[in-house]
């Protein structure tokens, strides 16, 4: 698959814990943004690497952390969970800046019990 | 501020019957606005970007800065038409969805 990859599709897991996230982009993306949507709020946008480094800081909460390692797959960090972190988690690439057209995966699912 | 609104949550409309879904955004500077449209069991994906003056499955969207907004059109609906639709504005660094509409295409 050439396109976008995030594992795992499903992650059940209690309050307090940490989790992590892991995002493939597609092949000769550099840009990666990570997403949130949960039913109230729609698609929230957390943060964005380019090419290794931090480029854009969007609603992420502290508890939460990400990068993006050489070879360009990233991975959030979600820790100290809340019942209210549950949602589902986007990751998305682009060639390079945000106005270029993002290519979305399909998404983690995070329960929080 | 900076946002993009969607002021509808639900919409529904008949088969062939137009519809136009709305969207207004709040941006001090030039940015760059898309549809994105997610259907049943498929990825979000692009459906048209205002910098391209395209027509996607016969959906239209014109950038109007005096009243800021870009809302979708299209003529006659489709009932594949039916899925969520978001409007995105990305400035210099920065990205903002709206919180999308549902359409619903009644046949």
């Amino acid at each position: 698959d050439s396109g976008v990859t995030q594992t795992p599709k499903h992650l059940i897991t209690a309050t307090g814990q940490r989790v992590t996230l892991r995002c493939s982009p597609r092949s000769g993306d550099l840009s990666v943004y990570w997403y949130q949507q949960s039913l109230d709020q729609g698609l929230q946008f957390l943060i964005q690497y380019y090419n290794g480094e931090e480029r854009a800081k969007g609603n992420i909460l502290e508890r939460f952390s990400a990068q993006q390692f050489p070879d360009l797959h990233s991975e959030l960090n979600l820790s100290s969970l809340e019942l209210g972190d549950s949602a589902l988690y986007f990751c998305a690439s682009s060639v390079l800046a945000p106005y270029n057209e993002q290519f979305f995966g399909p998404g983690t699912r995070l329960t929080v019990l | 501020a900076q946002r993009v609104t969607q002021p509808e949550k639900l919409l529904s409309v008949f088969k062939g019957a137009p519809v136009e879904l709305k969207c207004n955004y709040s941006y001090s500077g030039s940015p760059e606005l898309f549809w994105y449209v997610q259907y049943s069991r498929q990825r979000l994906q692009l459906l048209l970007r205002h910098i391209s003056r395209e027509s996607i499955k016969g959906f239209t969207a014109d950038l109007n800065k005096g009243e800021t907004s870009f809302h979708l059109k299209k003529p006659f609906a489709q009932e594949e038409d039916s899925a969520m639709y978001y409007c995105a504005l990305t400035g210099a660094n920065n990205l903002f969805f709206g919180t999308g509409t549902r359409l619903t295409v009644i046949p």
